[in-house]
């Protein structure tokens, strides 16, 4: 049969405007968030991290905000560059160390 | 990415083939995983190692047989695969503490793995 693959999101922006990237996460339990980049051909690389006990942590350009309240997580870069264009991933750590990953969203930066 | 280094980087292998994949992470961590990236799914976690003892197995087949000598090297040997298990291969490691305190992982390159 006909090989079906995920379909992510796709946010495109211009070089030089903010990007939110938005998740949204299934564990209540959760207790442990991070932000993944993956370039093409490229293993996902750690961009930034948030505990719940946490609602905004800021990194270099980059700002992840968390809503415990509604399981929402979102990850915002400033100035866009067109090195940000990738897959972005949020995971949540349920227990331990047991990442569970989200599909994925595709940024694509315009010059 | 010299932090975490996978070997090799492609492989085709037919479905009689017994092969192996390596990863050795440069890092200090003593907690290592692998994951199977593929098309259809999100990043999915295979196994984990912490010290050097297997503590996750995400009811992964058979035909994968996970392998970690020491805490800086971790090994997926495969044999008798199927063409669904062509994904990308990914491992990480990590520090781990005691309880729950949880730390990042920071992930090797992958191998592309195709099955014909």
């Amino acid at each position: 049969g006909e090989s079906v693959g995920l379909h992510l999101p796709t946010l495109s922006v211009q070089e030089g405007d903010n990007s939110i990237i938005n998740c949204a996460y299934s564990n209540s339990a959760s207790d442990y968030f991070i932000w993944y980049k993956q370039e093409s051909g490229k293993g996902p690389q750690f961009i930034i991290d948030i505990r719940s006990n946490m609602d905004k942590r800021q990194g270099q350009r980059v700002t992840v905000l968390l809503n415990k309240t509604v399981k929402h997580l979102s990850l915002q870069i400033a100035a866009t560059q067109p090195g940000d264009s990738a897959v972005y991933f949020c995971a949540e750590m349920e227990y331990g160390n047991k990442l569970v990953f989200g599909a994925g969203t595709i940024l694509r930066v315009k010059s | 990415e010299t932090g975490v280094t996978q070997t090799p980087r492609h492989l085709v292998m037919g479905m009689t083939n017994k092969k192996s994949l390596k990863c050795e992470q440069h890092l200090g961590h003593n907690a290592m995983y692998w994951y199977k990236q593929s098309a259809k799914k999100p990043l999915e976690l295979m196994f984990v190692y912490s010290l050097e003892e297997r503590v996750e197995n995400n009811s992964v087949p058979s035909r994968f047989s996970p392998e970690c000598p020491n805490s800086s090297h971790l090994f997926l040997h495969l044999h008798t695969l199927q063409p669904e298990d062509s994904a990308l291969y990914l491992c990480a490691s990590s520090h781990t503490g005691r309880g729950l305190t949880p730390y990042e992982q920071y992930f090797g390159p992958g191998t592309r793995l195709t099955v014909t």
